[in-house]
């Protein structure tokens, strides 16, 4: 079974652009997890999608959104880049969501880039 | 507040030694924990998970972690070393009620000495 693809891999962009990533998870998986890795930060929870709707958000602020489609593929949206966005986000998929969390499984991330 | 402790920052063993990675963690329900490995430039690979029963378990390469509520924690072991492990390793907790948000601890990067 093919692991959780995200694309593009690497991306660079300046600040004030926006920038769409996406990750299309585990087959049959249909909860999709969005976090960012930072050297100062961590690794820190953005939000999760679950037959497309998000189900629960970290502290971001709303430059960063996401989405997840009818096939359970999700992307997520930064606008208006800032310098402190340049991070790995790293998706992952859970078979289902509820109350409980379940186990995720990590994509290869993405490496943005702002300049 | 949940959160995840990993005091050791950096840690260098021999390869052949054996290896401990602590983590101590904080929640307000019944914890479910996990280790995931990270390669450089790479996503995170999960090495084993605790939800409930058995608090020793076993995982892939070798790892085992154990699970003390009494003192909070969920210690990594691996009895012997190899210098493919060197890595960054990853403790993270949800739980009961808590969704599929993961709260990770710092990281324990290891280095392995040949």
């Amino acid at each position: 079974k093919a692991g959780v693809t995200q694309t593009p891999r690497y991306l660079i962009k300046t600040r004030g652009q926006q920038v769409t990533l996406s990750c299309s998870p585990i087959s049959g998986h249909r909860s999709v997890s969005w976090y960012q890795q930072t050297p100062g930060q961590g690794l820190q929870f953005l939000f999760e999608y679950f037959s497309e709707t998000q189900r629960n958000k970290g502290n971001f602020p709303g430059r960063f959104s996401g989405r997840q489609f009818s096939n359970s593929r999700s992307e997520m949206n930064v606008s208006t880049l800032e310098l402190g966005d340049s991070a790995l986000y790293l998706c992952a998929s859970s078979l289902q969501a509820g109350g409980d969390t379940d186990t995720q499984y990590f994509g290869p991330g993405t490496r943005l880039t702002v300049l | 507040a949940q959160s995840v402790t990993q005091p050791d920052i950096h840690i260098t063993v021999s390869e052949g030694a054996s290896l401990e990675l602590r983590c101590n963690y904080s929640y307000g329900a019944t914890p479910y924990l996990f280790w995931y490995v990270q390669s450089p430039g790479q996503g995170l690979q999960l090495l084993l998970k605790y939800f409930s029963g058995d608090t020793l378990v076993q995982g892939i390469k070798g790892f085992e972690a154990e699970f003390k509520r009494s003192q909070s924690s969920f210690n990594l072991r691996k009895p012997s070393v190899h210098w493919s492990d060197a890595a960054e390793y990853f403790c993270a907790v949800g739980g009961r009620g808590g969704g599929n948000k993961l709260t990770f601890g710092t990281g324990t990067q290891l280095k392995v000495e040949l």
